[in-house]
């Protein structure tokens, strides 16, 4: 596709379920990145795959967040037994080979866990 | 670790306005620097990156960024602001260390800019 999609773009979930987003990055694209969007806390990162290598996962919060990316291409981020505390925007990016390249993001999945 | 601090959380400014947007970072290695928009309600865009050369970066909407490696800044500058520069901006820092390249974000500041 022309830029990196997310879905669903909403979604409300009661306390305790698990939930799955998705991020299909810009094709060719060789890293992909998940952040999460709170109020006031800026982009935080989560979670880094560049190509074959080992994911970066130092920004996972807890061991209900897990992520994987399945053929180089499209990532799926689950959380298992969802808080209220988990409530966010969920942003999705990808970048061309090379660290001197700009990501590009998704519009975001917004999370409401109630 | 790579770290980036953004000094101000909300910065708000007149139309017509000069405004500077302040960003420091940490990291032991060379680095590549971002500045990130993000207008109401909408994704991330990017507004200019650093990656090596000149330290006057010119960036899209008349922005511009200044590396000063000595200060560990890259702070962001327009002459003079309009109302549709209303929005959140992060300043990014990506560096190789430990094996990953990730990319990482300020907390944000918030420009209102008033008529």
């Amino acid at each position: 596709g022309a830029g990196v999609s997310q879905s669903p773009s909403n979604k409300v979930t009661e306390k305790g379920k698990d939930v799955e987003l998705r991020c299909d990055p810009i094709s060719g694209h060789t890293a992909l990145y998940w952040y999460r969007q709170s109020l006031g806390q800026g982009l935080e990162f989560l979670i880094y795959f560049q190509g074959n290598s080992a994911p970066d996962k130092s920004g996972l919060p807890s061991d209900r967040f897990s992520a994987e990316r399945t053929g180089g291409s499209v990532s799926t981020l689950t959380i298992q037994r969802t808080q209220q505390e988990d409530s966010a925007v969920y942003l999705c990016a990808s970048n061309p080979f090379g660290s001197y390249t700009e990501a590009f993001f998704g519009q975001g999945t917004r999370l409401t866990v109630v | 670790a790579q770290s980036v601090t953004q000094l101000d959380s909300q910065v708000p400014v007149f139309e017509e306005a000069p405004v500077e947007l302040r960003c420091n970072y940490s990291s032991s290695v060379s680095v590549y620097l971002f500045w990130y928009v993000q207008y109401p309600n909408q994704g991330l865009q990017l507004l200019l990156k650093y990656l090596s050369g000149s330290t006057l970066v010119k960036g899209i909407n008349g922005f511009e960024a200044e590396f000063n490696k000595s200060q560990t800044s890259f702070h962001l500058r327009k002459p003079s602001v309009h109302i549709s520069d209303t929005a959140e901006y992060f300043c990014a820092v990506r560096g190789y260390q430990g094996g990953s390249e990730k990319l990482v974000f300020g907390k944000g500041t918030k420009l209102t800019v008033n008529p």
